[in-house]
């Protein structure tokens, strides 16, 4: 049973062309996440919502929003991509700030 | 400050050795650690979580780690390496106090050979 549900799950975007990413829970969790991953680094945090309280990471770029319009589903958009946004995009959800992150599947988005 | 030190970045063992993936904290407060574990391509699984019930965690598929307070350690621990066992792992911890974060270690890749 799929707790955590990213859509899709490979993404190929033009230099520039906007591209949202998507991701949808069933816990019912307060909290969701985006991070990016880049290969053989660790996951990096770009944003999170609690309930609808959006945080930002201070060094995520402004290419970078997300929309969190129900509790059961929350969107990465990217504006202008470039070749250095090209990584693993995984989203999690959480009870809490501190509490077990739970994480989809992820969605790899490449940039042409 | 707070930080997460996962000592080695790769660690090479033979299946049915004994695996030990190292992994250090820094903080005023008392955290909550987690492990989780990263095959390739896909997302983060969660291996085990120390609760603060037992300084000896024990967790999916053989894992186990040990919370050392005194030595601010949170080591993974696995009798015998299965090859299914070559992954990414990464200790998070989560500090409260006003930060209210969870740190990702830098990751250690295990690899298990024949």
């Amino acid at each position: 049973d799929a707790m955590v549900i990213q859509n899709p799950r490979y993404q190929v975007t033009q230099f520039g062309k906007p591209v949202t990413l998507s991701c949808s829970q069933t816990l019912n969790h307060n909290v969701m996440y985006w991070y990016q991953q880049k290969s053989s680094q660790a996951p990096k945090l770009l944003f999170h919502y609690y309930d609808k309280d959006f945080n930002n990471e201070a060094d995520t770029p402004d290419n970078f929003q997300s929309r969190r319009p129900n509790t059961s589903f929350c969107f990465l958009d990217i504006r202008s991509p470039g070749l250095g946004d090209a990584a693993m995009y995984l989203c999690a959800t959480s009870s809490g700030r501190i509490e077990t992150q739970y994480f989809g599947p992820g969605t790899r988005l490449l940039v042409l | 400050a707070q930080s997460v030190t996962q000592l080695d970045s790769h660690v090479s063992v033979s299946e049915g050795t004994p695996v030990l993936l190292r992994c250090n904290y820094s903080s005023s407060y008392s955290p909550s650690l987690f492990w989780y574990v990263q095959h390739p391509n896909k997302g983060l699984q969660l291996l085990l979580k120390y609760t603060s019930a037992a300084t000896l965690v024990k967790g999916i598929n053989g894992f186990e780690a040990e919370f050392k307070k005194s030595e601010t350690s949170f080591h993974l621990t696995k009798p015998s390496a299965h090859m299914s066992d070559a992954a990414e792992y990464f200790c998070v911890v989560g500090f409260s106090g006003g930060y209210n974060k969870l740190i990702f270690g830098a990751g250690t890749r295990l690899a298990v050979h024949p």
